[in-house]
């Protein structure tokens, strides 16, 4: 079956330090990969997205490229800022139709950035 | 657009009373997903629904939980009778699936349950 396994947090960091947090997968055939971001209370909301090998998703300053070779997906960020400080999870889902859209998630990673 | 709606926000009730979640999701979606998180066990997926009908329930933990969507604009979640250990968030997420397509799951802001 599908997984995602991601860095185990919590992960803490300074302001304006780089940020990698590592995601790989095992799927078959070509899934899609997502990074979501959980701020304290709040539901889960989509941060970036990739549908094909090599695709970039990029927002609000994160990038992440899907690496087919070495099913990653990891989550970078070259300059953190205190209001990055959430929850990420890294998610997958089939590409077929008969998965309606199911995603299967990470664990999850604390990211805490201290001014 | 308002997104996807939960009610209540929070939740407190006594072990053993009945417990109703309530979901609105985005308008068009035709894929509505419950899922349950907490501490210990993180984002778990309950029961999905495709087109109002139950595709996968197999993470509903217990026959205490039932789910139900009698239309396109309604979801509720219901636990009875409801135990200390049922407390987390529960969130409804939802979206536009169509076949062999990749759109977006959006998630409500959740549900805190605590079951005293």
């Amino acid at each position: 079956g599908n997984s995602v396994t991601q860095m185990e947090g919590p992960v803490t960091l300074s302001e304006e330090a780089f940020l990698t947090i590592n995601c790989t997968y095992t799927a078959t055939g070509y899934p899609s990969l997502f990074w979501y971001v959980q701020y304290p209370g709040e539901g889960l909301q989509l941060l970036l997205k990739a549908t094909k090998a090599d695709d970039k998703g990029s927002n609000k300053g994160f990038e992440a490229t899907y690496r087919k070779e070495t099913t990653s997906f990891h989550l970078e960020k070259g300059s953190v800022q205190v209001s990055d400080s959430a929850v990420y999870f890294c998610a997958l889902r089939d590409a077929g139709g008969t998965s309606y859209g199911k995603l299967t998630f990470g664990q999850g990673t604390i990211l805490t950035v201290h001014p | 657009d308002a997104g996807v709606i939960q009610s209540p926000r929070h939740e407190v009730t006594e072990m053993g009373q009945e417990v109703t979640l309530r979901c609105k999701p985005i308008s068009g979606h035709n894929s509505l997903f419950w899922y349950r998180q907490t501490m210990m066990r993180g984002l778990e997926l309950l029961i999905y629904f495709n087109n109002n009908v139950p595709i996968d329930d197999s993470g509903m933990p217990e026959d205490r939980f039932s789910a139900k969507m009698p239309n396109a604009s309604f979801s509720t979640l219901k636990i009875q009778p409801s135990e200390p250990r049922d407390s987390a968030v529960y969130f409804c997420a939802s979206s536009l699936e169509i076949s062999g397509g990749r759109d977006t799951q959006y998630f409500g802001p959740g549900t805190r349950l605590t079951v005293l």
